[in-house]
This record gives structure tokens, sequence and C-alpha cells, in this order.
């Protein structure tokens, strides 16, 4: 199947920086998604990205969907503590499949 | 705002025993999906149903079944449960099969520890 590869794998920054990281796919997807994710919960989509070369904001978080279609950044504009957690980037192929694929994950840190 | 709401959140089961998790979607959304999360990895797709039937299949094991009913809640079966199993599982529903990926919303998981 499908992989995403998601980096980097964690992250520890401090209070008011800015964060990057990225997702590359060796195929297409029609869907980029970015989740947050906390102990023992379910992933808590971000940002939704449905067309290629799309940038959208949400509040302080920023992603875009590569034109290629074949990867996707997200960036965190000065961090704050409750930003620690893992982030997932998710592609989704459609055409009549339906599940995400998952990236690894980044685990952010953030040191006070 | 109504969310998915999976339950129970915690179970624990012996080896070969059964286990049924259940899963009511977000109201209007007629389609659901189930992941499985092991330890510090990355959900992985189960399988997913839309409108009652089966809309496609990632990697669930053959112990595994699931199915959608008339008011859209779904249940996760799984038997002969194995240490392996142990891991968090969630569903998520969505309004729309095969258009798009919209309003793809995870539940909070049940976590199943098989002991």
């Amino acid at each position: 199947g499908q992989q995403l590869n998601q980096s980097p794998q964690s992250m520890f920054i401090q209070e008011g920086e800015d964060v990057s990281m990225n997702c590359t796919s060796s195929s297409i997807f029609n869907t980029w998604l970015w989740y947050k994710q906390e102990p023992g919960e379910g992933p808590v989509l971000l940002i939704a990205l449905y067309k290629a070369g799309e940038l959208t904001s949400n509040g302080r978080l920023t992603a875009q969907f590569g034109i290629t279609r074949k990867d996707s950044f997200l960036n965190i504009s000065a961090s704050i503590p409750s930003d620690v957690g893992i982030y997932f980037c998710a592609g989704w192929e459609g055409g009549g499949a339906d599940g995400l694929t998952f990236g690894k994950g980044t685990h952010l840190i953030i040191q006070p | 705002a109504a969310g998915v709401i999976q339950s129970p959140r915690h179970l624990i089961k012996e080896k070969r025993e059964t286990a049924t998790l259940k899963c009511y979607p977000i109201p209007r959304h007629d389609t659901v999906y189930w992941y499985q999360q092991g330890p510090g990895q990355d959900p992985q797709f189960l399988i997913s149903f839309y409108e009652k039937m089966q809309s496609d299949k990632g990697s669930i094991p053959d112990r595994f079944s699931a199915q959608q009913f008339s008011d859209y809640h779904s249940e996760l079966n799984m038997s002969s449960l194995e240490l392996g199993d142990s891991a968090l599982y969630f569903c998520a529903s969505s309004p729309d099969n095969g258009g798009s990926s919209y309003g793809y919303t995870f539940g909070s998981g049940t976590r199943l520890t098989v002991v």
C-alpha cells in the first residue's frame, strides 16, 4: 500500500518558536489532512487540503497541499505549551478507497 | 456539536476471548471507518461501511468482522483475541462516501487490552 514519509519524528523546541513538519509520498493523494493526537484520545482534524497548491490557515497553523500532490507541510507559528502532542499527516486517495494513509507522526515537545 | 461516540472506552479481555466495540457516528454521517493504532504507531485502516454495506477493506484480520446497522451505528467484532490485538481502536465517520474526505472525524477510541 501507499506510504507517507513524515518528518521530523520528534521536535524539541522552546515556547514561542515556529514549527515546521512535512510529509512526502511516492504516490498521489487527492486530499491531505493534518491531525493532532493527544495521549489516549482520537486524532483531531486541524486542517484539510483538497486541491493541489492550496494554502490554508487555521489560527497559528498553516498547511499547504503540494503542487505535485505528493507532499504537504504544516507550520505552527509562535508555539505555546498546549501545542504539545503528536501531529499526523494523512492522505486520502479517493476513487473508492476509503481509508486514510497516515504518516508515522511528529512528536512535538515544548520546553518552557 | 455531536461527535463520534465509541464504547466502551476501555476493555480488558483474555486471550481467545471475543470483544465487541461499538461506534455511533455523527448524526447524518452515513459512512463509518474503523482503525487500529498500536502503541507508538500510526492508525491503520481496517474496514469501512457506507449505507450499511461494506465499502472498503484494509488490513483487517480474518478473526475480525464488522457491520453497520440501520441506524448507522457500527460494531467491530473481534474473536480469538491475541496479545497483539491490544491497541487503540478508532472509529471515524463522514457524510459522504467516495466523493471526498470531507468531514472525516474520529472518535475518542476504545483501548483494548488483551491479557
